[in-house]
């Protein structure tokens, strides 16, 4: 069992340009999340998937936002015309719908900063 | 609006304390509740889970459910000051998404 790794691990951007991370979960977990973290606050869901399925985004997530996880393994999740206040941690999560649990593991993060 | 609201700190206790964290959560169908630890400029690691009323024991970690009063707590015994971090509660709902309190920083002074 590696855990979910994501990349890249730190990403500095200027503001009107697009991003792309990468999630790559635990191998056996059909759901993936995404959250986002900014500096004092707690993670923010965004949207998650079981297996290939989105089935649910935050309404708090614009439409520059978009994310995919093509054939139920890893996903990745873009942001468009990037702003200043697009910069933040942004984690992936996974865990394993019908297991015992419903806990979620979190991978190391991405850090966004957007000049 | 569903909230988890935390104090944020910092609490500080003495090396070998017990540190008592605490977490309200506003919506009663929530059914799974979750601790983790995060350290500056990390990701968060999970601590405990607990699901049903009572206190649960892992170690030194002991989380307690209080579901009629919508309340949850981490103790933390014999604290050292590697405990020292943010630690976060987490309340799933029914949607199996994850809530997050704004977290309560522990320092552990020696």
């Amino acid at each position: 069992d590696t855990g979910v790794s994501q990349d890249p691990r730190h990403k500095i951007t200027k503001r009107g340009q697009n991003v792309t991370f990468r999630c790559d979960p635990i191998s056996e977990h059909n759901r993936l999340y995404w959250y986002r973290q900014t500096l004092g606050q707690g993670p923010e869901f965004l949207t998650y998937f079981q297996n290939e399925a989105q089935l649910e985004k935050s309404r708090l997530l614009s439409d520059r936002f978009s994310a995919e996880r093509p054939k139920g393994s890893f996903s990745t999740l873009e942001i468009q015309r990037t702003e200043q206040g697009d910069s933040a941690m942004y984690l992936c999560a996974s865990s394993l719908r019908g297991g015992s649990t419903d806990t979620q593991y979190f991978g190391p993060g991405t850090r966004l900063t957007v000049l | 609006q569903k909230e988890v609201e935390q104090n944020s700190g910092p609490l500080s206790v003495p090396e070998g304390a017990i540190a008592s964290l605490n977490c309200t959560y506003s919506d009663r169908v929530s059914q799974s509740f979750f601790w983790y630890r995060q350290y500056s400029g990390k990701s968060p690691e999970l601590i405990m889970s607990i699901y049903s009323n009572g206190d649960k024991e892992d170690g030194r970690f002991t989380a307690q459910l209080n579901k009629a009063s919508q309340y949850v707590s981490l103790l933390i015994r014999d604290s050292q000051p590697s405990d020292s971090a943010t630690y976060l509660c987490a309340v799933n709902w029914v949607t199996d998404k994850l809530i997050f309190g704004t977290g309560t920083r522990l320092q552990v002074f020696p």
